[in-house]
């Protein structure tokens, strides 16, 4: 079993859609949760970073963490052409130790 | 502001041709500092990570070494390529070890 489990998807939504993508994991040392998006042929860059569980909200981004569940989800709202990218979780028990997931690829059309 | 640089943007290499990919930070002092790979619809690999000069912690035994010779510097080297090296290669910086990482614009490597 993978550390961290992503679906590659790829997923594809209508413009406006809400979006939800998910991980799950399997070490439950994991504290620090996190979301980056990845356009292509660029490096990732940090959406949303969540510490235990709980929710988080940053506009039309909503992260949410379940540990009893080990389960993460970043929720789009009012999605746009400009949100299409890879999305990546990636997580870490707090020593240089994050793990990635596979990413998701997401397409969004006007 | 905080930047990293990384550089070249794309590499062909042949076969057992050395390697050495540079990677730097401007606006910050003491970053902790990465080094990934990505395959293709995989997730990001760590190479290696460094808290400070010298001090260089390998993840995976392979065909690649690190070195940090400035706070701020932090070099992927290879001696001989292989095919299997080709991969998207990005370098990170944080200042805690517990994520939220800044990554590079990445390094596009084939080896032929």
């Amino acid at each position: 079993q993978k550390e961290v489990e992503q679906d590659p998807g790829p997923l594809s939504v209508p413009e406006g859609a809400i979006v939800s993508l998910n991980c799950t994991y399997s070490n439950s040392a994991f504290q620090y949760f996190m979301w980056y998006r990845q356009y292509s042929r660029k490096g990732p860059e940090l959406l949303m970073y969540t510490y235990s569980s709980g929710n988080k909200e940053d506009g039309r981004f909503t992260a949410q963490v379940d540990k009893s569940s080990k389960y993460i989800s970043l929720f789009i709202r009012d999605s746009q052409p400009s949100d299409s990218a890879t999305y990546l979780c990636a997580m870490s028990a707090g020593n240089n130790d994050m793990r990635f997931g596979a990413g998701t690829r997401l397409t969004v059309k006007p | 502001s905080q930047t990293i640089h990384q550089w070249p943007a794309t590499l062909v290499q042949p076969v057992g041709s050395p390697l050495s990919l540079e990677c730097t930070v401007e606006g910050t002092s003491n970053p902790n500092l990465y080094w990934y790979r990505q395959a293709a619809g995989r997730g990001l690999q760590l190479l290696f990570y460094s808290v400070g000069i010298g001090q260089i912690s390998s993840e995976v035994p392979q065909n690649l070494s690190a070195s940090r010779p400035q706070d701020r510097q932090f070099i992927l080297s290879s001696k001989k390529l292989l095919l299997s090296d080709s991969g998207f290669y990005l370098c990170a910086w944080s200042v805690l070890v517990r994520g939220g990482y800044t990554f590079g614009s990445g390094t596009r490597l084939t080896v032929v």
